[in-house]
């Protein structure tokens, strides 16, 4: 079946870096867009970033423009999510979605992996 | 910038009831780039309406989408147990996704 694996959260001090990473399985990975979603405690819904299904392709929201980088492995179904210079505003449970087509709705989501940002 | 508005913040109604959420865009949006999503507690979202109003794959015929421009509605016309969960609305535009705040359907 069409899923999604996210891993790679944790405890992580402010000013340090993680990778998030995201399995997929069940659909050709390397012809859908694929996103970061993620939800504070307590919050709502929050796009973090995008790539492309080549991978050519990057978005990202504004407050982590500069710091967080996504890319994918296509030969490995693996979505990636390089978090730099993380802040405490980061600590959520990230998501991982596949797209229906671009710029469409997210169909397919992960089970989300947290990460808490504290000294 | 976009922004998506959700009202109410919090719906407190009873099973067999209809349920109408609004989500309103700070300026006219398109209608193919607006989606609705449902999220239950511990879990992740859940596709339920994209182009304003068209149902995912699994999705049950009670849940409906409409709207336009700057007004988009999603209505729940009978209120099952499962359906009380908190509803988000989302658009895309200018390579950025946006989404409201969400709503709350509560049981009364």
């Amino acid at each position: 079946q069409v899923q999604l694996v996210e891993s790679g959260g944790g405890v992580v001090q402010p000013g340090r870096s993680l990778r998030l990473s995201c399995a997929a399985s069940g659909f050709t990975f390397s012809n859908y867009g694929m996103h970061w979603v993620r939800q504070a405690p307590g919050k709502g819904l929050e796009w973090v970033a995008a790539i492309s299904d080549a991978g050519i392709t990057q978005a990202y929201t504004d407050s982590v423009k500069g710091r967080f980088t996504i890319s994918r492995d296509n030969s490995k179904n693996t979505l990636y999510l390089q978090m730099n210079s993380l802040i405490t505003e980061d600590a959520a449970v990230y998501y991982c979605a596949k797209e229906r087509g671009p710029f469409d709705a997210f169909d397919v989501w992960g089970q989300g992996t947290m990460l808490t940002v504290s000294s | 910038e976009i922004v998506l508005t959700q009202s109410p913040g919090t719906l407190s109604l009873s099973p067999g009831e209809r349920a109408t959420l609004s989500c309103r865009a700070s300026q006219s949006v398109t209608s193919t780039y607006l989606t609705w999503y449902q999220q239950k507690p511990g879990q992740a979202p859940r596709l339920l309406i994209y182009g304003a109003s068209s149902r995912a794959t699994g999705i049950p015929d009670r849940f409906g989408g409409s709207g336009s421009g700057t007004d988009f509605t999603l209505t729940i016309s009978r209120l099952e147990p499962e359906d009380f969960a908190v509803y988000y609305c989302q658009h895309y535009g200018n390579s950025l996704y946006t989404f409201g705040q969400g709503t709350k359907l509560e049981i009364k």
